[in-house]
């Protein structure tokens, strides 16, 4: 199966720009790499997809490099409201297809 | 629309009782999924459909069956109750499956206590 790697935890500030990563090996050649975002007592939220290079929507943008081993998602100008855990989530290459979740990073922004 | 809705919200059971949690969604969504996720944990995918009358089997199905008669309904049962399965159980449904680019919908959760 794919796998994936997350920090398990990041704290920043207000106002700052947020980077987590998100390591992939064994992932499918023509799937998406996708992030989520949850908050306590909710399912996960779609935040953005992404191929290769770099996706910008309004909340976020997706950086992801040519051999797609690694996914950044980048959170501009973080506000208390981000404080959450983000997922990164992959599609397994192998022959019996599965969606391969990440453990998650739990983000805390400080005021 | 109403999206992904499940019940019930929350659940106690005893060791060795059954019972279904329920998911329903009115997206005309080909692809459903159960996931457990534990507290303090990440997304465990325990079953999925692609499509009325087909399910196969996640990481974790263990313990757990489900069937797919209708393209809104994905009721997950429970044969056998055991406190390992304490866990919020979420339902998502999306577009299509063999792809993560399709957004999934999440349903708010079951949380469940085996005691």
């Amino acid at each position: 199966l794919a796998k994936t790697t997350q920090p398990i935890s990041m704290d920043s500030y207000e106002g700052q720009e947020v980077n987590i990563t998100c390591s992939h090996n064994n992932i499918a050649t023509n799937d998406y790499i996708t992030w989520y975002q949850q908050f306590p007592s909710q399912g996960p939220r779609f935040i953005i997809q992404g191929y290769k290079t770099k996706v910008t929507n309004e909340v976020a943008s997706l950086f992801i490099p040519a051999d797609r081993k690694s996914s950044t998602l980048s959170l501009p100008r973080v506000s208390l409201s981000d404080t959450a855990v983000y997922y990164c989530l992959v599609g397994d290459r192998g022959s019996n297809y599965q969606l391969i979740w990440g453990a998650g990073t739990k983000l805390i922004i400080k005021p | 629309n109403a999206g992904v809705t499940q019940t019930p919200k929350f659940q106690v059971l005893k060791t060795g009782q059954s019972m279904t949690l329920q998911c329903a969604q009115d997206m005309n969504h080909e692809y459903m999924s159960w996931y457990r996720q534990d507290p303090g944990m990440g997304l465990r995918l325990i079953h999925y459909s692609v499509g009325a009358g087909i399910t196969d089997q996640g990481e974790v199905p263990n313990g757990y069956n489900v069937s797919r008669s209708t393209t809104e309904d994905f009721p997950l049962r429970l044969l056998s109750a055991a406190p390992s399965q304490t866990s919020v159980y979420f339902c998502a449904s999306s577009k299509r499956s063999r792809d993560s680019s399709y957004e999934q919908y999440f349903g708010p959760g079951t949380r469940l206590t085996v005691t």
